[in-house]
């Protein structure tokens, strides 16, 4: 039973250009969400896919996007990359069942570094 | 806007004694989960609150509630090299964002 799968694991970009992180959820599992973590941080919450529509969003700029696909795999986008979005990513799914989507399984992240 | 704030931030321990995370919420929570991240990895979930005043134990660990459902806490009995790492509280007031605190992290000296 594979569990959250995220690519790429570490990733350098420069300020201004564009970044696609991937997630493959575990199975059985049909939410996505997705967190930022800075050093030393708890994650944020950056927003939540659930049948390919983002349900609720953090408090990130629309440099965020994001997507979910039928087979409820999600990309995370970023463009105009900052220094400040150097970060771990997260992504966590979950299954939105009566007791709704809470118990988040993480993936191992996707390191950003932006120089 | 909803915060979850967590003390200490961090705890140095010898091997042996007890240790305790305390989270408060500013709002009323449906529920809050603890999450466990260990250095270099990623937070890996160890179990959800639900109830008023509820208390959940798991081996040496042992995971409080409060009556209010605004505060929370974590206590390991006679922690263990194993138990390093950082230990999160996250939140949900009913919607969808899960939000999680700053965390307390734990060192535990042989």
């Amino acid at each position: 039973d594979a569990g959250v799968t995220q690519s790429p694991t570490h990733l350098i970009k420069t300020r201004g250009q564009q970044v696609t992180l991937r997630c493959s959820p575990k199975s059985g599992h049909d939410t996505v969400s997705w967190y930022q973590q800075a050093l030393g941080q708890g994650p944020q919450f950056i927003f939540q896919y659930y049948e390919e529509e983002e349900r609720q969003r953090g408090n990130f700029p629309d440099r965020f996007s994001g997507h979910q696909f039928p087979n409820y795999s999600s990309e995370l986008n970023v463009n105009a990359l900052l220094l400040g979005d150097s970060a771990l990513y997260l992504c966590a799914s979950s299954y939105t069942g009566v007791y709704g989507a809470n118990v988040l399984t993480f993936g191992a992240g996707s390191r950003l570094t932006v120089l | 806007g909803q915060q979850v704030m967590q003390i200490p931030q961090y705890q140095h321990v010898q091997e042996g004694e007890d240790f305790t995370t305390y989270c408060n919420s500013s709002t009323t929570l449906s529920n809050i989960q603890w999450y466990k991240q260990r250095p270099g990895g990623h937070p890996v979930f160890l179990i959800q609150l639900v109830k008023s005043g509820e208390v959940k134990k798991q081996k040496r660990l042992t995971f409080q509630f409060g009556e209010a459902k605004k505060n929370s806490s974590l206590h390991i009995t006679a922690t263990q090299t194993t138990d390093v790492g950082t230990y999160f509280c996250a939140g949900n007031t009913g919607g969808f964002k899960t939000i999680f605190g700053a965390g307390t992290r734990l060192f535990v000296k042989a």
